[in-house]
């Protein structure tokens, strides 16, 4: 079975920490993803990284960065933690595999969440 | 830009009923569309995913289908019981390779 798994479940920052998510998988997957959600917006894309060292910003990066220093490790940083980025992350990871001149995405897994609130 | 549209946002049924949950994309130019379950504070489970090339996915219960000339795809639940609560979510993989959620529809299902 595919295991992702996120360093906290719920975590509580002042504003201003510089906060680390912290999101592993087991599974040798190319791709790993960060994602917010939030009531009424459901779930937005923070990062992504096709691959080691490699990273694409998502639909909502402003005041988030990411580090991709091993294939199964992904890290979500809030440099300057504000209350706006109170809400729940979630981290997710896939095959990428070709067939002919495609490239295909395979199944998402995500992480249990992390529930981040910033006072 | 891509957007993805489910309907309804709720749903209450008996258990035992047949249900069918909607997925609608702007964009035809999906690569792949997954849908998801979500439980109360818990992450995504995968439930089906199908390739552009493919037109359904079956797993147990459950049955995806995707239509990409009329930008749809459906889930249908099959003799729906208690634990099929939770929220549904799809989500299309685009032309940029990220993927685009839906808000999600939100199920009971009455004992």
């Amino acid at each position: 079975d595919v295991k992702v798994t996120q360093s906290s479940r719920y975590l509580v920052k002042r504003t201003g920490e510089k906060v680390f998510l912290e999101c592993v998988q087991d599974m040798d997957h190319e791709n790993m993803f960060w994602y917010r959600q939030d009531p009424g917006l459901g779930l937005r894309l923070i990062y992504f990284s096709y691959d080691v060292k490699m990273k694409e910003k998502g639909d909502i990066p402003e005041g988030y960065s990411v580090s991709r220093e091993k294939k199964e490790r992904f890290s979500l940083i809030l440099e300057s933690a504000s209350t706006n980025q109170t809400s729940m992350y979630l981290c997710a990871s896939s095959l990428a595999f070709a067939s002919g001149s495609w490239l295909h995405t395979d199944t998402q897994y995500f992480g249990p969440g992390t529930r981040l609130t910033v006072l | 830009k891509q957007e993805v549209t489910q309907i309804p946002a709720a749903l209450s049924v008996p258990e035992g009923e047949n249900l069918v949950l909607n997925c609608s994309f702007t964009d035809s130019a999906i690569y792949n569309l997954q849908w998801f379950r979500q439980d109360p504070g818990k992450g995504l489970t995968s439930l089906l995913l199908i390739q552009s090339s493919q037109r359904e996915q079956t797993s147990g219960r459950l049955n995806a289908s995707l239509d990409k000339s009329s930008g749809r795809s459906t889930l249908y639940i099959a003799a729906s019981q208690p634990g099929d609560s939770a929220t549904y979510l799809c989500a299309g993989l685009s032309r940029t390779y990220k993927y685009i959620f839906g808000t999600g529809t939100r199920l009971k299902v009455l004992a």
